[in-house]
């Protein structure tokens, strides 16, 4: 069955860069997707990776994708602490109608 | 309009009570879900409606009913809800099933005593 893995927390001061990683089972997810969530509110879709490409950059976000070792990562650059929340790695599935979802990382961005 | 919106905000009902979460988005999308977030928990899929019809249910217990009247609107309908189904309730839609991106709304956290 499909899993997704990421770890619960990743503390960073104000202007470092953060990594988020992410590890994932199924090998024909179509799309691998990162969501954030600030407290009390919904999921912000924060970017997304087609399979068959490497890397993706927005501004200060940058996605890699090894596909070969099922291995996604998030990367922020100069991180604010309006960055602080809980980011989710997600895959679809093979028809493309479910995500699945890790279990989120916890971000906290210190001043 | 690129949201998704979500009414009520907050809900709080007993186990014996009726009442509907509703869900509206106005980007044209045809796919729309219905997910449950417990506390530090991700997301869990619930329902999945496409054009208008269901086609996925996470094997949801009956007390959850969803309804799509037109393909700008979801509902859930809920009754003799239980106090462990107290969470956070989410509606997301996309253009279309398969791979395409979802958009969340921003939840209805629902309260059951």
């Amino acid at each position: 069955g499909e899993d997704v893995e990421q770890s619960l927390f990743l503390s960073v001061r104000e202007g470092d860069s953060s990594v988020i990683n992410c590890t994932y089972t199924d090998s024909s997810s179509t799309y691998l997707y990162w969501y954030k969530q600030e407290p009390g509110a919904g999921l912000q879709l924060l970017t997304y990776i087609f399979s068959n490409m490497d890397m993706k950059q927005d501004q200060r976000l940058t996605v890699l994708l090894n596909k070969k070792d099922k291995h996604l990562s998030l990367r922020i650059a100069d991180t604010q602490t309006g960055d602080s929340a809980i980011y989710f790695c997600a895959e679809n599935d093979n028809a493309g109608n479910m995500l699945t979802f890790g279990g989120g990382t916890r971000l906290m961005v210190k001043p | 309009d690129t949201e998704v919106t979500q009414t009520p905000k907050h809900l709080v009902m007993g186990m014996t009570n009726k009442k509907s979460l509703k869900c509206e988005q106005h980007m044209g999308h045809r796919a729309m879900y219905w997910y449950k977030q417990k506390a530090k928990k991700p997301p869990e899929l619930m329902f999945v409606y496409s054009y208008e019809k269901l086609s996925i249910n996470e094997s949801v217990p009956s007390r959850f009913s969803p309804e799509c009247p037109n393909s700008s609107l979801l509902n859930l309908h809920l009754h003799a809800l239980q106090p462990e189904d107290s969470a956070l309730y989410l509606c997301a839609s996309s253009p279309g099933t398969g791979g395409r991106e979802q958009f969340f709304g921003p939840g209805t956290r629902l309260t059951v005593l």
